[in-house]
């Protein structure tokens, strides 16, 4: 079955430019989860979907951040004036729980996008 | 602030033999506690995982050990093979919410 497909895989951008990231999730999944992952660390928390509703963003560093997820499934990560420090690579997470529920599934994780800003 | 330690940040062990990764948390809201793998160039998957309610979980040659008196937890791989090569991620979370905490990663390198 399909996994969790990131788009694109690699990108570049010059200081300054806006870029979207794309995430497909498992079929069906009603939770998806953004995670920034930099450079010798572990992935770190960045936004919270549950269907197309986005319950936390507590995570996303600046203003410049912004996910939707308009009809509860692709989501897409757009970054705005992108500066050096967004570097990393940015994964996307499915799994099937509705917040509250007892968490025994797992996160599913997309291969990421690993973005580089010059 | 570290909420999840893993302290090693790599391991060299020879093929056959057990590898032990090691992870420490701080935070004693956490009741769920995960372990993924990761390739170069793919995201994290999912290995195995704990229940605070108990102290081991064993999945094949994988086996979690969960001590919560100590906030440590540890995996096993028995034999180790070249094939789990790979960064170890730990992970944990509070069952009432959704957010995993990451520890950095142990690169385990398996020697043939």
């Amino acid at each position: 079955g399909a996994g969790v497909s990131q788009s694109p895989r690699y990108k570049v951008a010059k200081r300054g430019q806006d870029v979207a990231l794309r995430c497909d999730p498992i079929s069906g999944h009603v939770s998806l989860f953004w995670y920034q992952q930099a450079l010798g660390q572990g992935p770190e928390f960045l936004t919270y979907f549950q269907n197309e509703a986005q319950l936390d963003k507590s995570g996303l560093p600046s203003d410049r951040f912004f996910a939707e997820r308009p009809e509860g499934s692709v989501s897409t990560l757009k970054i705005q004036r992108t500066q050096q420090e967004d570097s990393a690579v940015y994964l996307c997470a499915s799994s099937s729980n509705f917040m509250g529920e007892r968490i025994t599934d797992t996160q599913y994780f997309g291969p990421g996008t690993r973005l580089t800003v010059l | 602030d570290q909420q999840v330690k893993q302290n090693s940040p790599s391991l060299s062990v020879q093929e056959g033999r057990i590898s032990i990764l090691n992870c420490d948390y701080t935070n004693s809201m956490f009741d769920y506690f995960l372990w993924y793998k990761k390739y170069p160039a793919e995201g994290p998957t999912f290995l195995i995982s704990i229940s605070s309610i108990k102290d081991k979980n064993e999945d094949g040659r994988f086996t979690v050990f969960l001590n919560k008196s100590a906030k440590h937890l540890s995996l096993h791989i028995v034999p180790s093979q070249p094939g789990d090569s790979a960064v170890y991620f730990c992970a944990a979370v509070n069952s009432g919410t959704y957010k995993y905490i990451f520890g950095t990663g142990t690169r385990l390198k398996v020697l043939a």
